[in-house]
This record gives C-alpha cells, structure tokens and sequence, in this order.
C-alpha cells in the first residue's frame, strides 16, 4: 500500500521555465509534508516543508502548494536552473501523535527525476 | 554546525555476516532516524530512537536492530546478511520526532 505517490518518473524542463513535480498521498492522517532533492549515493537534502494547516508556502525559488481536498502537493521550481536536475522526493509524516506509530518515521515516493537542459 | 554524519561511507561484506553502522546527528538533536533506500523498494523506514528509546519501527525482520547513546549518536545493526541487504542505508536526525528530518550521506553496504 503506497500512501505516498509521484507519478511521474521523470521530467524534462528548459533552463529558465518553471518545473512542477507533484506528488498524491492517501493517507488523510498526514499533517506534515516535505520536499527534499538528492543525488546519487547521497543524502536527500531538505529542501522545503509544509504543514497541513497552510496551502502555500514558499522559500527563495522554491514553492510548495498544499491541496488537501485532493490530497495533492506540488512544488514548484523557478526558474529551473541545471543545477537543480537531482531526483526529488516527496514526504509525509505526522506531527500529531497517531499513537505512537508516527514517531521519526518519513513516508516517502517514489522520486521524479528531474532534468534541466541549459 | 556539522551535518549529520554517517561511519563508514562504504562496506562490503558477504552472507551470513553481521554489519555495524553509525551515525553521529546534529548537534542538539535528539532523534535519530534510519531508512534503507534500495531500486526496487525507493526509501524504506527502518526505526526511530529518541533519548536512547526505540519508539517506531518500520517492517523490517529482527535481523535490523539499533540503538541510541547518551550522547545522541547511533548505531543499527544487520545480522546474518543477505544478498537483499545491499541498499543504501541513510540515517536522519531531527530536533525531536515532528520537525524536520536532516539527513546523512549515507552508508552504501554490498553483500556479496
């Protein structure tokens, strides 16, 4: 049972446009949401978070929109820049104690492969 | 502040042995994360310890063990290795368990 879902493996965006990678969950317990960006045989840096009680959010060139309705986050990229081509990962957690099974644990999709072309 | 560290950054080792790997958190942080990161599976949450107490674990077999020191830092430990333990394994910490998780760079484990 995914609860957390990116349906697209990859995306493939022109240096200066916008990228859109978005992300479904199930899971209506969420309340926590978390966008980080990795490279191969690296750590997922953090990129961005948001919190269930807000519908946007936003850091520097980075936006998060939150649609709770739909289960449904999106982050968005602009402008892309060629240094931003990594493999995103969406996350969800809950920051209410759901009894003691939400403690530290990160549910993750699957990753979209982004790419920026000079 | 000194990121999340991760001992050692490679290992191999072959089935039937056991692996021991550590992982040092920010400073201050008191929660420490382990997930397994693997092609077919994606980022698979392995347990959670805070003040030295396992309080979450993932579906992993008993073979995945850890355990946390007075000092915040931690180790997991995998028994009886198979070939299906090759992955990418991250440590996180976080300030406690509902804030924002930070990451290591990992420990790349191959059994052979």
């Amino acid at each position: 049972d995914q609860q957390v879902k990116q349906n697209s493996p990859s995306l493939s965006v022109q240096e200066g446009r916008i990228s859109i990678l978005n992300c479904d969950y199930t899971n209506s317990m969420f309340d926590y949401f978390l966008w980080y960006k990795k490279y191969p045989a690296e750590g997922p840096t953090f990129l961005i978070s948001i919190s269930s009680i807000k519908d946007k959010n936003e850091d520097g060139r980075f936006t998060v929109f939150l649609n709770k309705s739909a289960k449904h986050l999106s982050l968005h990229i602009v402008p892309s820049q060629p240094g931003d081509s990594a493999v995103y990962f969406c996350a969800a957690s809950f920051r209410i104690n759901a009894g003691g099974t939400s403690y530290g644990k990160l549910t993750f999709g699957q990753g979209t492969i982004l790419t920026v072309h000079p | 502040k000194a990121g999340v560290t991760q001992t050692p950054r490679y290992l191999i080792k072959t089935r039937g042995q056991q692996v021991t790997l550590s992982c040092s958190p920010i400073s201050g942080h008191r929660s420490v994360s382990w997930y397994q990161q693997t092609p077919g599976q994606g980022l698979q949450f392995l347990f959670e310890y805070f003040s030295e107490t396992q309080r979450n674990k993932g579906n992993f077999p008993g073979r995945f063990s850890g355990r946390q020191f007075s000092n915040s830092r931690s180790e997991m430990n995998v028994s009886t290795l198979e070939l299906g333990d090759s992955a990418l394994y991250l440590c996180a910490s976080s300030l406690g368990y509902a804030d924002t998780q930070y990451f290591g760079p990992g420990t790349r484990l191959t059994v052979l």
